[in-house]
């Protein structure tokens, strides 16, 4: 099946920092990438759809300023936490839906997820 | 909007036997896919299944099958012969635009 590889797997900063979350598919183009957040025993929670070319579209209560999404290119998004303090300590996973077989299956593919925690 | 419930937190079932995970959603659209992944320890979402809403054929994948009612917007997962590796959070999830997912059930499978 296709690749998501998502970097860094873990991280840690200090409160006031700015993180940068890369999602990248590895053997397929992704027009379409989506950023989900996980609270520890919670399920994911839907935070912006992110399109190629384009300004990324944020869930209702998610601060757009906050978490800055970009996609200019067809194998990478990136998600920037800003300005981060301890409360946007959580599980960052991202997915990608490939743009040959989606029409088909419907599937997307997840990366590996990455665990930020703000001191 | 769609959303996807899924009413049993946890579960448990001894090895060998059967159990099944609950899942109802609710949407105005007539095509779509469902989804039930897998997310061990690891949290790396796994497919398990997916079915298409415009196939009334139940899809199965070696121990694991699915019970598709259309009309009552139901889909629930049934896992025959329980392994240990089994045990994980399952995520029933809805596809037409974005993917959406359900609570999640915790299933631990008993030696």
């Amino acid at each position: 099946g296709a690749v998501v590889s998502q970097h860094p797997s873990r991280v840690i900063c200090k409160s006031g920092t700015s993180v940068k979350i890369e999602c990248r598919s590895l053997d397929f183009q992704a027009t379409t990438m989506f950023w989900y957040r996980q609270f520890p025993k919670k399920s994911l929670m839907l935070m912006a759809t992110s399109n190629e070319g384009s300004k990324a579209t944020y869930e209702q209560g998610v601060e757009k300023d906050k978490f800055l999404i970009n996609h200019a290119s067809l194998t990478l998004s990136t998600l920037t936490v800003t300005s981060a303090h301890p409360e946007d300590s959580s599980f960052y996973i991202c997915s990608a839906r490939d743009l040959a077989t989606s029409g088909v299956t419907g599937e997307l593919f997840f990366g590996e997820g990455s665990r930020l925690t703000v001191l | 909007a769609q959303t996807v419930t899924q009413s049993q937190p946890e579960m448990s079932v001894q090895e060998a036997e059967t159990v099944t995970l609950s899942c109802t959603y609710d949407t105005s659209e007539s095509n779509y896919y469902l989804f039930w992944y897998k997310q061990p320890p690891s949290r790396q979402m796994i497919l398990v299944i997916r079915q298409e809403a415009y196939k009334q054929q139940n899809a199965t994948e070696n121990r694991f099958s699915v019970n598709f009612q259309k009309a009552a917007k139901s889909f629930s997962l049934k896992i025959s012969d329980s392994q240990l590796g089994d045990t994980a959070m399952y995520f029933c999830a809805f596809t037409f635009v974005d993917m959406r997912f359900g609570a999640g059930t915790r299933l631990t499978v008993k030696p």
